[in-house]
């Protein structure tokens, strides 16, 4: 069985200041993982995906993920913090079959 | 256009209601989804749909009834719902079930059962 962890319900930085968002999955073989934003009252947005190619992946608004299958982890980052990306972030893995097997989201509040 | 849409946006129904969600997306993917986001809980998939055929219903009461009559709509009918079901209904397509296909999510429907 699958299944996603993302330590930490709620991140708050500075703005300008490093973004982390911890993810670690579980998965007996290597999965596709994915993150996604959502702001409040919308749907989910694809941030950026880990495919098996490249395992620094570089997606949307300066976010990257990094896989690191010896720590089974998918961190999201972001260099220098905008009021904009306060949001909720969540992790997601999918191998075979067709389900996605989502986080409990992390809340990322950005201080002025 | 937005890829994925759901209407209505908003929906409060009493218990002995009959109500009907609906999403519609207009990207030409194959498969699509219905989660349920409830608070401090991760999104629990309800139906997979996949070329119009069902490929997965995760244990979800009768009270929640999925159609799919093309691969561009889908519907949740809902009947005889409970308070606990108030929650926001997410509507998601891919381009299949592939493994590494992305979803892409309507903006859902906040439903609250009174």
């Amino acid at each position: 069985a699958q299944s996603v962890t993302q330590l930490g319900s709620h991140v708050s930085v500075s703005e300008g200041a490093l973004v982390l968002l911890r993810c670690n999955y579980s998965s007996s073989v290597p999965p596709y993982l994915f993150w996604y934003v959502q702001y409040p009252n919308q749907g989910l947005q694809l941030l950026l995906k880990y495919t098996s190619a490249a395992t620094l992946v570089k997606g949307i608004n300066g976010f990257e993920a990094e896989f690191k299958k010896s720590e089974t982890s998918f961190h999201l980052t972001k260099p220098s913090a905008h009021m904009s990306d306060a949001a909720e972030y969540f992790c997601a893995v999918k191998n075979t079959g067709n389900q996605f097997y989502f986080g409990t989201g992390t809340s990322l509040t950005v201080i002025p | 256009e937005t890829g994925v849409t759901q209407t209505p946006r908003h929906l409060v129904m009493g218990m002995t209601n009959k109500k009907s969600l609906k999403c519609e997306q207009h990207l030409g993917h194959n498969a699509m989804y219905w989660y349920k986001q409830s608070a401090k809980k991760p999104l629990e998939l309800m139906f997979v749909y996949n070329f119009k055929e069902q490929t997965e219903n995760n244990s979800v009461p009768s009270r929640f009834s999925p159609e799919c009559p093309n691969s561009s709509h889908l519907f949740l009918h809902l009947h005889t719902l409970q308070p606990e079901d108030s929650a926001l209904y997410l509507c998601a397509s891919s381009q299949d079930i592939a493994d590494n296909t992305e979803a892409f999510f309507g903006q859902g429907t906040r439903l609250t059962v009174v």
